[in-house]
């Protein structure tokens, strides 16, 4: 157990939907970063926050956003879904100073219909 | 802009034997690397880092990693492969000289198959 946490599990919804997913990073982690893993693309980057403000982005669609609380959690929210945001949504943690492991969450499993 | 490879998508090795799973790195600073385990249906584990110091970097579940500068590589090892092991494998890079904020970029990934 990495001691991240994300909910929920699994979501199944349709196209044109809107759905977040929640991450809650290790005890004292101040930095959040968000990842997709799909079959097709591997394992890509979508965004970090640091103690509340963005401080990187990969590559995230603008119809794709997120954001990280005063208490630490960070939530992606995905809007007008397609078929092909279809994959496992990971979210990781570091207490980022230099040479920081990133811990990973179980991740989020997203079936668009 | 920083870059990793496995060039291998999938390694098999008998039970018992060793194994090797390779990577290479492009970054324009002093490279950060990182290797991680995920079995199916779960998220990535850390398994061992290096930062610096000695090439030669423990880990994990007996594994161990080699950093060599001059190759760019840094390839996971591990005398005596077990079923257990069986997974997906991936190599990781980041910019040690940008600070906190840099990125890490991971590789494919090599699928990981040891056979009983």
């Amino acid at each position: 157990d990495s001691g991240v946490t994300q909910t929920p599990k699994h979501l199944i919804t349709a196209t044109g939907q809107r759905v977040t997913l929640r991450c809650s990073p290790r005890s004292g982690d101040l930095s959040v970063y968000w990842y997709q893993q799909s079959l097709d693309q591997g394992l890509q980057f979508l965004i970090q926050y640091y103690n509340g403000e963005e401080r990187a982005k990969g590559n995230i669609l603008e119809r794709f956003s997120a954001q990280q609380f005063p208490d630490l959690h960070s939530e992606l929210n995905l809007s007008s879904l397609e078929l092909g945001d279809s994959a496992l949504y990971f979210c990781a943690s570091s207490v980022n100073l230099p040479g920081e492991t990133q811990y990973f969450g179980p991740g989020t499993r997203l079936l668009v219909l | 802009a920083q870059s990793v490879a496995q060039p291998e998508d999938q390694v098999n090795v008998a039970e018992g034997n060793p194994l090797t799973v390779k990577c290479t790195y492009s970054v324009s600073g002093n490279p950060y690397l990182f290797w991680y385990v995920q079995y199916p249906n779960r998220g990535l584990q850390f398994l061992l880092k290096y930062i610096t110091g000695d090439n030669l970097v423990k880990g994990s579940y007996g594994f161990e990693a080699e950093f060599n500068k001059s190759q760019t590589s840094f390839h996971l090892k591990k005398p005596s492969a077990l079923v257990s092991d069986s997974a997906l494998y991936f190599c990781a890079v980041r910019d040690g000289d940008s600070g906190g904020y840099q990125k890490v970029t991971f590789g494919t990934g090599t699928k990981l198959q040891v056979i009983p």
